[in-house]
């Protein structure tokens, strides 16, 4: 299996903060990553996919990036509407694997 | 408009046998590269990627959970179904059913999500 690890596990950040999660992948990926944003008590919503291809209707503060085995989401200014748990998940090879996510939360 | 909602026991005994149901609308699982699938999430914990079932009957499973897991289709009642052998009190978790965009890899579109409580 792949293993996705995601870093900060916990990210205490304002609204107007730049925050950047980072996504490590055990095997090279290219750019076979998606993004998703989870709140408590609702299903994952996609934000990114094919590392950088921003879903229709998610706002253009969040962008991602990176290739092979290291990934990055970046929130350019956070909203209020942000503070959520992200999770990346591979889907380069089966088992499709998920990260163990990052919490962001109102510093 | 494409949804999908999961069905099933809420709660199960340890050893039993859970079978949970996603009914899905706005696709047909009868295309070779079109896919439903399950991944479920601990309370607390993070999402764990299950099981993945194509249009062509092609069925991928978690390595470590593979001799436990069943995934079927019914395509003429658009329901695909998660069938989870000896059943523990570390299965406890919210079991989404989802479907991948087009024939890509990356969930799309979710359901609601439905908790199964494993508890004698």
């Amino acid at each position: 299996d792949i293993q996705m690890t995601q870093s900060p596990s916990t990210l205490s950040a304002s609204v107007g903060d730049r925050v950047t999660i980072t996504c490590r992948a055990s095997q090279n990926l290219i750019r076979w990553l998606a993004w998703y944003q989870q709140k408590p008590g609702e299903a994952p919503k996609l934000l990114m996919y094919k590392a950088s291809y921003l879903e229709s209707g998610v706002p253009s503060r969040f962008t991602g990036s990176g290739s092979g085995t290291e990934f990055t989401l970046t929130i350019s200014s956070l909203q209020p509407d942000d503070f959520a748990t992200y999770y990346c998940q591979q889907y380069a090879n089966y088992p499709w694997t998920f990260g163990q996510g990052t919490k962001v939360e109102v510093k | 408009q494409i949804t999908l909602k999961e069905s099933g026991p809420t709660l199960v005994k340890p050893t039993e046998t859970l079978t949970l149901t996603c009914t899905f609308s706005g696709f047909s699982l009868s295309t070779g590269g079109v896919g439903v699938g399950w991944i479920r999430q601990p309370p607390g914990k993070a999402l764990e990627w299950l099981a993945l079932i194509y249009g062509n009957d092609d069925k991928r499973y978690s390595p470590s959970l593979k001799n436990r897991l069943t995934i079927t289709k019914d395509t003429s009642k658009n329901q695909v179904a998660l069938t989870m052998t000896n059943m523990d009190p570390a299965d406890t978790a919210t079991y989404f059913c989802a479907h991948p965009a087009g024939t890509t890899g990356y969930y799309a579109y979710w359901g609601q999500g439905t908790l199964v409580t494993v508890s004698s």
